[in-house]
């Protein structure tokens, strides 16, 4: 398995408060990313990161920032959480292809952060 | 834009049954296919994968895959099903640009019955 862990693995938090998660990897690989998972939505990319403080915006990014000081670890911020960011967080990780600077296209992913927002 | 659509909300097969899993994508490009599957709790395992060459792609657990581009579809198969095989899957189209941003569809459930 790849080493990626996130961690808390669970977390309850109010709504207005500000929570972090950690998503850390040793496998050296250069893109990170966090999805959100809810029912019927499947996965949903929320911002990526492609090097050390090299980051980007995906598809469900509002309410959220992100940051990679290391290579080891992606930080997710709620800078205020809200109910409906009540969700099952999952970081990943993906190589680039040794000819190229683009990610090698499979991704593995971490054991995700079940986040409740009350 | 890029998607992808599971048809199939839940499936219930019998053991020792056949299985397939429906999923179609739209995509812009050579499109990187791939199915994940999710046991409950879990994280998301990769089953398989299409980048190029073969259209029918071998994966773990005995999983097979085979892509139409006429079809726009990606279908998951397994020809006997195997109780530990009852988890969600999801079917992802990907490309061959920049982070290779993966958009996933909604999942199918499969329920296996003895």
């Amino acid at each position: 398995d790849a080493g990626i862990t996130q961690s808390p693995r669970h977390k309850v938090t109010e709504t207005g408060t500000p929570v972090t998660l950690r998503c850390h990897q040793t496998e050296n690989h250069r893109y990170m990313y966090w999805y959100r998972q809810d029912p019927g939505h499947g996965l949903r990319l929320i911002h990526y990161s492609y090097g050390v403080k090299d980051t980007d915006k995906g598809e469900v990014s509002d309410g959220y920032s992100v940051s990679r000081s290391k290579t080891e670890d992606f930080l997710l911020t709620l800078e205020s959480a809200t109910s409906s960011q009540t969700s099952v967080y999952f970081c990943a990780i993906s190589e680039s292809r040794r000819s190229t600077l683009l990610a090698d296209n499979e991704q593995f992913f971490g054991p995700g952060t079940r986040l409740t927002v009350l | 834009a890029q998607s992808v659509t599971q048809p199939d909300i839940h499936i219930t097969v019998s053991e020792g049954a056949s299985l397939e899993l429906r999923c179609n994508y739209s995509y812009g490009a050579t499109p990187y296919l791939f199915w994940y599957v999710q046991s409950p709790g879990q994280g998301l395992q990769l089953l398989l994968k299409y980048f190029s060459g073969d259209t029918l792609v071998q994966g773990i657990k005995g999983f097979e895959a085979e892509f139409k581009r006429s079809q726009s579809s990606f279908n998951l198969r397994k020809p006997s099903v195997h109780w530990s095989d009852a988890a969600e899957y999801f079917c992802a189209v990907g490309g061959q640009t920049g982070a290779n941003n993966l958009f996933f569809g909604t999942g199918t459930r499969l329920t296996v019955i003895p």
